[in-house]
């Protein structure tokens, strides 16, 4: 069965610097992988997703993911954090009949 | 741009009572869905649809029910809310079956007393 992890439920940076919020998967098929981002009081924001092609996928607002079969791993950073992307970051993983499934989240703190 | 609504930001209900949540997109899309929102776990899938008058249970089904009569209409239903089923509801839609993502609403934060 198809299952993700995100390592890390809170994640705290300063202003500038890399951010790195790690995500595994567990799938029994070439899995299609996603990042959301959700910011206080609203629904959740596709910032890019894995098909198939490229294993670096670049998305919205400078992140960046990259596809590791070997690491059964999507990662997403960015290389300098605004105070902007403080919010809620969710991986997710597409199961055959279309369903998500999803991490449980982890929280972005940018310091300034 | 894919634009999905629910009826309400905030509820506030009373254990017992019957309660509605809907969601409407404008996209014609075919597959909709519902998930509530708890801290530290993630978004948890509810019931899904795939079509008009079709309804699939996702993981959590226990306590809910859907109405799906309209495509762009996707309606949860809490027969009898109780406080276990305060929560962040969220819906979402997507077409077809392919890898396209799912467009989220901004959620309705149920809270049941």
């Amino acid at each position: 069965a198809q299952s993700v992890t995100q390592l890390g439920s809170h994640v705290s940076v300063s202003e500038g610097a890399l951010v790195l919020l790690r995500c595994n998967y567990s799938s029994s098929v070439p899995p299609y992988l996603f990042w959301y981002v959700q910011y206080p009081n609203q629904g959740l924001q596709l910032l890019l997703k894995y098909t198939t092609g490229a294993t670096l996928v670049k998305g919205i607002n400078g992140f960046e993911a990259e596809f590791k079969k070997s690491e059964t791993s999507f990662h997403l950073t960015k290389p300098s954090a605004h105070m902007s992307d403080a919010a809620e970051y969710f991986c997710a993983v597409k199961v055959p009949t279309g369903k998500l499934i999803f991490g449980q989240g982890t929280t972005l703190q940018v310091k300034p | 741009d894919v634009k999905v609504t629910q009826s309400s930001r905030y509820l506030v209900k009373r254990t017992g009572e019957k309660v509605f949540l809907e969601c409407v997109q404008d996209m014609d899309h075919e597959n909709m869905f519902w998930y509530r929102q708890d801290p530290g776990l993630g978004l948890r899938l509810i019931y899904f649809s795939y079509d008009v008058k079709m309804k699939e249970k996702g993981d959590i089904p226990e306590g809910y029910s859907v109405s799906r009569e309209k495509k762009e209409r996707f309606s949860l239903i809490l027969e009898s809310a109780s406080t276990n089923q305060t929560s962040m509801y969220l819906c979402a839609s997507s077409s077809g079956f392919s890898y396209n993502e799912q467009f989220f609403g901004p959620g309705t934060r149920l809270t049941v007393l």
